[in-house]
């Protein structure tokens, strides 16, 4: 079964600091993973996307890693914002002719405290 | 340019009945996908259109339909309601379907089912 498994389930961290989310997948064919960001009851925002040839992907304070080989996946995130509060999911798209889903983790809840 | 949009926003039915929720796409973008999302858990995949054709199901009961129109909108419709059915519904639109395309989300409809 396809699946994509985050932790930690929640953190809290203090504004200023860095912090570093993972995600495992077992998703066969893979064809790209994606990071986003989803503030509480909105639909979520796209933060990096990175093909298997891919190990790392910036946009601005996020930074994501792939390792295609053991199936990993971190984002991390620099000086973290108050605005940082929010759950971000690991989503990895399954490749296959006629199929282009794609699979989420349950998401890491990320609370930055002052 | 206005994102994806969705209606309506909130939408509180019966056990039994039948509800409509409609989504319309970037424009430009002829591909539309559609989520569930229940509370604190990733959104899972029900449907994907591409050029008014179904190009992906999700492992969704036969009471989840959807279509799309010839100016790319779509709506999802849920027969019979129960009370499983309560969660976020995400629409998402991309310019083109492919192994690596952009998916860019609604704020969704958020139903309860009482």
């Amino acid at each position: 079964k396809n699946q994509v498994e985050q932790s930690p389930q929640s953190l809290i961290i203090l504004e200023g600091k860095n912090c570093t989310l993972q995600c495992n997948y077992t998703v066969s064919p893979f064809s790209n993973l994606r990071w986003y960001k989803q503030d509480t009851g909105r639909g979520p925002v796209s933060l990096t996307i990175m093909t298997f040839s891919e190990n790392t992907k910036s946009n601005g304070r996020y930074t994501a890693t792939l390792d295609a080989d053991t199936k990993q996946s971190s984002l991390h995130i620099t000086a973290s914002q108050l605005s940082d509060s929010a759950s971000y999911i690991c989503v990895v798209s399954l490749s296959g002719a006629g199929s282009y889903q794609l699979t989420f983790g349950k998401g890491t809840k990320l609370s930055v405290i002052p | 340019d206005a994102g994806v949009t969705q209606s309506p926003t909130h939408l509180i039915k019966t056990r039994g009945q039948h509800v409509t929720l409609r989504c319309s796409p970037i424009s430009g973008h002829k591909s539309v996908s559609w989520y569930q999302q229940v509370l604190g858990q990733g959104p899972q995949f029900i449907f994907q259109y591409y050029e008014k054709e179904e190009r992906g199901r999700g492992n969704f009961p036969d009471r989840f339909s959807a279509r799309q129109f010839p100016n790319y909108s779509s709506e999802l419709n849920v027969n019979a309601l129960l009370l499983g059915d309560s969660a976020l519904y995400l629409c998402a639109s991309s310019l083109v379907e492919g192994l690596y395309y952009e998916q860019y989300f609604g704020p969704g409809t958020r139903l309860t089912v009482t």
